[in-house]
């Protein structure tokens, strides 16, 4: 399973632009990379998954570089209620190897 | 609506009487997965399943059991709690194999006290 590497904690204004970049070097070719947002109390919640290039849906966009060793979380204007913990996580589909490794994650703070 | 829901959601109890977390899903998903979540460590996954009769030990299992005998059920054991048991309990569930995205669905966790 590929270690990931997040900043610890990231700080912004509400109506910028966040990226939340993610390492992880030893990502093997079936995995992919999945992000989830989590508010305190409560279980994680899927934003977006991608295996290259870049994958956008309503929340977010995530670029990943042709080389795959990182990977960038965007969320376009943030608001306030975009203040949270946002994971990483890298591996391949549940169906070929099931043990999940959620990182420290990176705890994002939104200001006025 | 589809949902994975926890039982109990608070629960104090004392060194060494054995308790089950309920955990259940509506979306007839194949895996399903318990985490526990610490302050400064994260989520940490406990054990998971693949199918019905079919565990796996995660990263952290020791002092827990779980059992798949439905596939809509996943229960959580603590034979004999003791207080490093005391956490976050979070249980998960997704479509697994043949998915598209592999998205895991969670419960609203379960605060568990070992006095």
């Amino acid at each position: 399973l590929a270690k990931t590497t997040q900043p610890i904690s990231m700080d912004s204004y509400e109506g910028q632009e966040v990226n939340i970049t993610c390492s992880h070097n030893n990502i093997a070719t079936n995995d992919y990379i999945t992000w989830y947002q989590q508010f305190p109390s409560q279980g994680p919640r899927f934003i977006i998954q991608g295996y290259k290039t870049k994958v956008t849906n309503e929340v977010a966009s995530l670029f990943i570089p042709a080389d795959r060793k990182s990977s960038t979380l965007s969320l376009p204007r943030v608001s306030l209620s975009d203040t949270a913990v946002y994971y990483c996580l890298v591996g391949a589909p549940l169906s070929s190897a099931s043990k999940i490794i959620f990182g420290s994650g990176t705890r994002l703070s939104i200001r006025p | 609506e589809a949902q994975v829901t926890q039982n109990p959601r608070y629960l104090i109890t004392v060194t060494g009487k054995k308790l089950t977390v309920t955990c259940s899903q509506n979306m007839n998903h194949e895996y399903m997965s318990w985490y526990r979540q610490d302050p400064g460590l994260g989520l940490r996954q406990i054990y998971y399943s693949m199918n019905v009769e079919v565990t796996d030990k995660g990263d952290v299992p020791e002092g827990y059991k779980v059992s798949r005998k439905e596939k809509r059920n996943f229960p959580l054991i603590l034979e004999s709690p003791s207080p490093n048991q005391t956490s976050l309990y979070f249980c998960a569930s997704s479509a697994g194999k043949g998915s598209n995205t592999d998205t895991q669905y969670f419960g609203p966790g379960t605060r568990l006290t070992v006095l």
